[in-house]
């Protein structure tokens, strides 16, 4: 069964405004990931925050994880329109275990 | 990072026919690839586990004798979808993992399926 949930599931915004989208899982984790995927295309790496880490910064990407709420978030600042697409948290309950994917955010940015 | 290629991108084929999916990490060995199928507009589930030399464990709901994954070497998976049906029509997405402290996934760009 699915790990993760997003939330919203989908999500338009103005270029030049912040979005943020929310991960919520069920499980204890070992790290949460964050993907992006334009339509049609492969995931792209974002982010990797580990289950001992609370924040993490990448250029306009900031990422939230609260591990007593099970739960993360994404922001992305000043969004651009290049940045629609669908964004995914993905969690590996344990080192060795495979990564479960969420049900994704669609982001639509509106120029 | 590492790359994943996956061969062919796109490939469209008749009903009852069989599609083989190649999967490849391009610069490191991959002791474990992961199969992912994705329908339009939702998540990516995981369909399998391979590692290298051993048979897949397949996840529940996936048949494994219609969805056949093969994984001879530390760069190389395939899975071979058989008697394709148009409800087989999907994105596949494979990655390659390599142990390091923790599992490394990289993904493939992944595989569009149609059968018709």
């Amino acid at each position: 069964s699915q790990q993760g949930e997003e939330d919203p599931q989908a999500l338009s915004i103005q270029e030049g405004e912040n979005a943020t989208m929310n991960c919520s899982y069920k499980t204890s984790i070992n790290n949460l990931q964050w993907y992006r995927q334009n339509s049609g295309r492969g995931l792209v790496h974002l982010i990797l925050i580990r289950s001992n880490e609370r924040e993490k910064h990448s250029g306009r990407l900031r990422v939230t994880l609260d591990t007593s709420k099970k739960s993360s978030s994404l922001l992305i600042t000043a969004s651009r329109a290049a940045d629609t697409a669908s964004y995914f948290c993905a969690t590996a309950p344990s080192g060795n275990t495979p990564l479960v994917f969420g049900k994704g955010t669609r982001l639509s940015v509106i120029a | 990072g590492a790359v994943v290629s996956q061969h062919p991108s796109r490939v469209i084929c008749k009903s009852g026919t069989s599609v083989k999916i190649e999967c490849r990490s391009l610069d490191f060995q991959a002791t474990t690839m992961f199969w992912y199928r994705q329908f339009p507009k939702k998540s990516l589930m995981l369909m399998a586990t391979s590692n290298e030399g051993s048979k897949a464990t397949y996840e529940q709901g996936v048949e494994k004798d219609k969805f056949l994954i093969n994984h001879a070497s530390l760069t190389l998976s395939t899975l071979t979808v058989t008697s394709a049906h148009p409800e087989d029509s999907s994105f596949y997405i494979c990655s390659a993992a390599r142990l390091a402290g923790v599992y490394e996934q990289y993904f493939g760009p992944g595989t569009r399926l149609t059968v018709t």
